[in-house]
């Protein structure tokens, strides 16, 4: 597609379920990161994959989160036993390789845990 | 780490005046300074960007200044329009090798008709 694509755009799930959200990125992008936004909160970075490799996963708040890409395109983020401060907005970005480079955003998934 | 800050919060201007966001980072050697436009229930939009070998970069009503010395960087917009109605978002990449983004806090800009 023309641009980054995430689905759900919005998922509401019960607290202590799993969820697992998607990222598709820009064709040929090879550098893809996830960051997560809290209600009227700036970005903050949560793991980045250079191909199929997370070289960096400091960002993941606990060992509940999880993520990987296949076929160095399609990535998902994966929350075990959701709690209800996992509620936020998560984005998706990808740049053609790692480097300084524009990251192009998605329009996020809206996760509330109820 | 680097560690970026960002004012005003909030910033009001009428239709046709200019506004400014500033922010300024902390590690010296950040060299890549990208500015993102947020709209209520959408994604960041990049809207400019500039490198730390240039102190200036323009795109019609829109420029980024940046000090290096000072370490700080500012958004101009120039003919400020209601449209120009967003959360702006400063950022610098982080040096230790993964380029992640480490976001300013966000300006919520509000262009009054």
């Amino acid at each position: 597609g023309a641009g980054v694509s995430q689905s759900p755009s919005n998922k509401v799930t019960e607290k202590g379920k799993d969820v697992e959200l998607r990222c598709d990125p820009i064709s040929g992008h090879t550098a893809l990161y996830w960051y997560r936004q809290s209600l009227g909160q700036g970005l903050e970075f949560l793991i980045y994959f250079q191909g199929n490799s997370a070289p960096d996963k400091s960002g993941l708040p606990s060992d509940r989160f999880s993520a990987e890409r296949t076929g160095g395109s399609v990535s998902t983020l994966t929350i075990q036993r959701t709690q209800q401060e996992d509620s936020a907005v998560y984005l998706c970005a990808s740049s053609p390789e790692v480097g300084n480079q524009p990251q192009h955003f998605g329009d996020g998934t809206r996760l509330s845990i109820l | 780490g680097e560690n970026v800050e960002q004012h005003p919060s909030t910033l009001s201007v009428q239709e046709g005046d200019s506004a400014v966001i500033k922010c300024t980072y902390s590690d010296s050697a950040s060299n890549y300074f990208p500015w993102y436009k947020q709209e209520l229930g959408k994604g960041p939009q990049l809207i400019i960007d500039i490198r730390s070998n240039v102190g200036e970069k323009k795109d019609q009503r829109i420029a980024v200044t940046l000090n290096k010395t000072a370490k700080h960087f500012s958004l101009h917009i120039t003919e400020t329009q209601p449209e120009d109605s967003a959360v702006y978002f400063c950022a610098a990449t982080d040096t230790s090798g993964t380029y992640k983004y480490i976001f300013g806090t966000g300006t919520r800009l509000k262009v009054l008709a």
